[in-house]
Order: structure tokens, then C-alpha cells, then sequence
């Protein structure tokens, strides 16, 4: 089952235009991790926060964590259309005793020229 | 790049046969995770191996199993094919039990069941 919802499931916008995806999720976590997806391939990490951690900034990426209301949102900005993708929330819930991701469904970004 | 690689790239098979894909984690990495992910939705955790022991299973059905070689590298098996079993596989590697690290994932293995 899938733990987290991104919103939206998709978006459209234009290069240069910001893009913010929003992660909901239901359980205690460790951490959270965007992972970007091109195409059905494989999935490229592109950041992670820790549960103590409310803001993580990397390049054009900034993300941040509400665990009081088990959200999440990555920002992009100045985008470019090599953005396309599909972009995930992935949590790693508590006391599982290994590290387990649990992926959201998904928001499609597609960045127009 | 990541440096985790899958093998085969794509595979078709029919139902009832039994398929295996293959794995090498990055290296220095023990512990290599399996995920399913049909089309159009988020990949869902199968199973973990951590230095060639399985701990750590997701709601699959027994028919999916797997193997960790002492060079870390995986395989998975899924006997008794079903339809639903078409799905993109990924597997990713980390390096150890600690859970704040990053889990770098391979390319997938594209499986179509008719």
C-alpha cells in the first residue's frame, strides 16, 4: 500500500516558471527523500530530510518537513524542461527494524519550452 | 549514474513460467532493497537483504523470493507469473543498517507477462 499522496498528480508549467509538489504521509518517519523518475527508469535520489530537520536546500531544490502534519513539499525553481519527470515522496517509517521505503503515488511535472 | 545495475534490461514471459533478475549493488554497499512498480504508480517495497540475510519483507506472496551473494549482488525470483506481475523492478543498494542512508537504485528491469 502506498504511504503517501503527492499532490498535485500532475502539473504543467512553463521553463523558468517555480514548481511545488506537495507529500502527505500517515506514520512516524526517520526521514524523508525526494527521488526524481524520468520516463519509467530507474529513480535518482535528489535530496533527503531528517524528521528533526524542518528545511533542506540543494541547488534549485529546496524542501521542506511539517511532522506535525506529515508533510512535505519540494519547491524547484527557475525550472527547465529537462525537469520532466515524475517526481516521488519516499518515507522511511519508524520501528521497522530495517530501512524500508515507502513511496507516494506521484506528481507528473512537465516543463514546456 | 549510481553504479547499481540490473540485468535484463526487458523481459517477456507467459504466465505459470518463473523468471530471475539479477543485481550488483554499488560498491561498498551490503544491503540491496527490491521494489515493484506497476505503471503509473509509486514503486512498493518487495524485500531487503542485508549482508545475505533477508530482513525486512513487504506484502508479497511467498512466490516472489530472493538471494544475496556474498559479493552483495542480488537476485529475484518470482515463480507461478501472473499478469499482474508485469511491472518495472527496481532494486537499490545502500551501505549498511543505518537508517538515514541514501538508497541508490538501478535502472529496472522492464517485465511483461502475457
Amino acid at each position: 500500500s502506498q504511504q503517501g499522496e503527492e499532490d498535485p498528480q500532475a502539473l504543467s508549467i512553463q521553463e523558468g516558471e517555480n514548481a511545488t509538489m506537495n507529500c502527505s504521509y500517515k506514520t512516524s518517519i526517520n526521514n524523508l527523500q525526494w527521488y526524481r523518475q524520468n520516463s519509467g527508469r530507474g529513480l535518482v535520489h535528489l535530496i533527503l530530510i531528517r524528521s528533526n530537520e524542518r528545511e533542506k536546500h540543494s541547488g534549485r531544490l529546496r524542501v521542506t518537513l511539517d511532522t506535525s502534519k506529515k508533510s512535505s513539499s519540494l519547491l524547484i525553481t527557475a525550472s527547465r524542461a529537462a525537469d520532466t519527470a515524475s517526481y516521488f515522496c519516499a518515507t522511511d517509517a519508524r520501528n521497522t527494524g530495517f530501512q524500508k521505503l515507502v513511496f507516494g503515488t506521484g506528481t507528473r511535472l512537465l516543463v514546456s519550452p | 549514474e549510481t553504479g547499481v545495475t540490473q540485468s535484463p534490461t526487458h523481459l517477456i514471459k507467459t504466465r505459470g513460467q518463473q523468471v530471475t533478475l539479477r543485481c550488483s549493488s554499488q560498491s561498498g554497499h551490503n544491503t540491496v532493497s527490491w521494489y515493484q512498480q506497476a505503471l503509473g504508480q509509486g514503486p512498493q517495497f518487495i524485500f531487503q537483504y542485508y549482508r545475505e540475510e533477508e530482513n525486512g519483507r513487504g506484502n508479497f506472496p511467498p512466490r516472489f523470493s530472493g538471494l544475496q551473494f556474498p559479493n552483495y549482488s542480488s537476485e529475484l525470483n518470482v515463480n507461478a507469473l501472473e499478469l499482474d506481475d508485469s511491472a518495472l523492478y527496481l532494486c537499490a543498494s545502500s551501505a549498511g543498517q543505518v537508517l538515514y542512508n541514501e538508497q541508490f537504485f538501478g535502472p529496472g528491469t522492464r517485465l511483461t507477462v502475457l
